[in-house]
C-alpha cells in the first residue's frame, strides 16, 4: 500500500533555531518529492520538488534532501521566523501508464514562539 | 494572475440537498483533482482528472461525482450530501508530463458543513 509517513507529528521551536522534520515513504512507482507548507485554512504551497535523482534541493531558508534508497526525506529549516508556523506535508508522486496521483503525508505541525 | 479559484468558500447546507463547488483555472493545466482535508488525516484525494472527458478516482469517491467539460473547470458535485462530507476542499492544478515535477497549485479552499 502505499504510504508517507511524518515525523514528528507537531513540533515547538524558539524562533531562530533550526529544525529538521522527518518523511518516509512506501510508494511505488515513484516519479518525485515534494514539500508543501501549508497555513491553517488555506491550500497547501510548494516549497520544493525533487526526483529520484535529486539528493537536495533548497529554497531560501528551507532545504529538502531525499535518500531514494532509503525512501527517506527530511526538510531542514534554518534560522526559523514566526511566518513559518505552519503545516509541513510530505507528498510523494506515483506515475502510471495512464494515471498521476499524489500520496500525501498527514503533516507536522510546527510552531515557532518568539 | 495565475490561480486557482473555488466557489463557494464557505458552504453550509443540510442532509440531501445537492450541491455543486466549482474549481477554476486559468493556467492552461492538463492535470486536475478534488482533495479533502480532515482533521489528522492529511488530504485524501477524492477523484482527478487528466485532460478534458478524462477522470478517474481518487482514494475516497464514495458520495462524489465530477466532471471535466472544459479544460479550465472541474467541478465537484455532492448529489446528496450527509454529515461525514463535512470537511475542507481543495482544488488543484498542474500540468502533466512524463515523469516531469510540475508544480501543483492549489486553490483556498472550500469549507463545507453538512446539518
Amino acid at each position: 500500500k502505499n504510504q508517507v509517513e511524518q515525523s514528528p507529528q507537531s513540533l515547538i521551536i524558539l524562533e531562530g533555531k533550526n529544525c529538521t522534520l522527518q518523511c518516509n515513504y512506501t510508494v511505488s512507482p515513484f516519479s518525485n518529492l515534494r514539500w508543501y507548507k501549508q497555513d491553517t485554512g488555506r491550500g497547501p504551497v510548494s516549497l520544493t520538488i525533487m526526483t529520484f535523482s535529486e539528493n537536495t534541493k533548497s529554497n531560501g531558508r528551507y532545504t529538502a534532501t531525499l535518500d531514494a534508497d532509503t525512501k527517506q526525506s527530511s526538510l531542514h529549516i534554518t534560522a526559523s521566523q514566526l511566518s513559518d508556523s505552519a503545516s509541513y506535508i510530505c507528498v510523494v508522486s506515483v506515475y502510471g501508464d495512464s494515471s498521476y496521483k499524489l500520496i500525501f503525508g498527514s503533516g507536522t505541525r510546527l510552531l515557532v514562539r518568539p | 494572475e495565475a490561480q486557482v479559484t473555488q466557489n463557494p468558500r464557505y458552504l453550509i447546507t443540510v442532509t440531501g440537498k445537492k450541491l455543486t463547488v466549482t474549481c477554476s483555472q486559468n493556467m492552461n493545466h492538463e492535470y486536475m483533482s478534488w482533495y479533502r482535508q480532515d482533521p489528522g488525516l492529511g488530504l485524501r484525494q477524492i477523484y482527478y482528472s487528466m485532460n478534458v472527458e478524462v477522470t478517474d478516482k481518487g482514494d475516497v469517491p464514495e458520495g462524489y461525482k465530477v466532471s471535466r467539460k472544459e479544460k479550465r473547470n472541474f467541478p465537484l458535485i455532492l448529489e446528496s450530501p450527509s454529515p461525514n462530507q463535512t470537511s475542507l476542499y481543495f482544488c488543484a492544478s498542474s500540468f502533466t508530463g512524463s515523469h516531469l515535477p510540475y508544480e501543483q497549485y492549489f486553490g483556498p479552499g472550500t469549507r463545507l458543513t453538512v446539518t
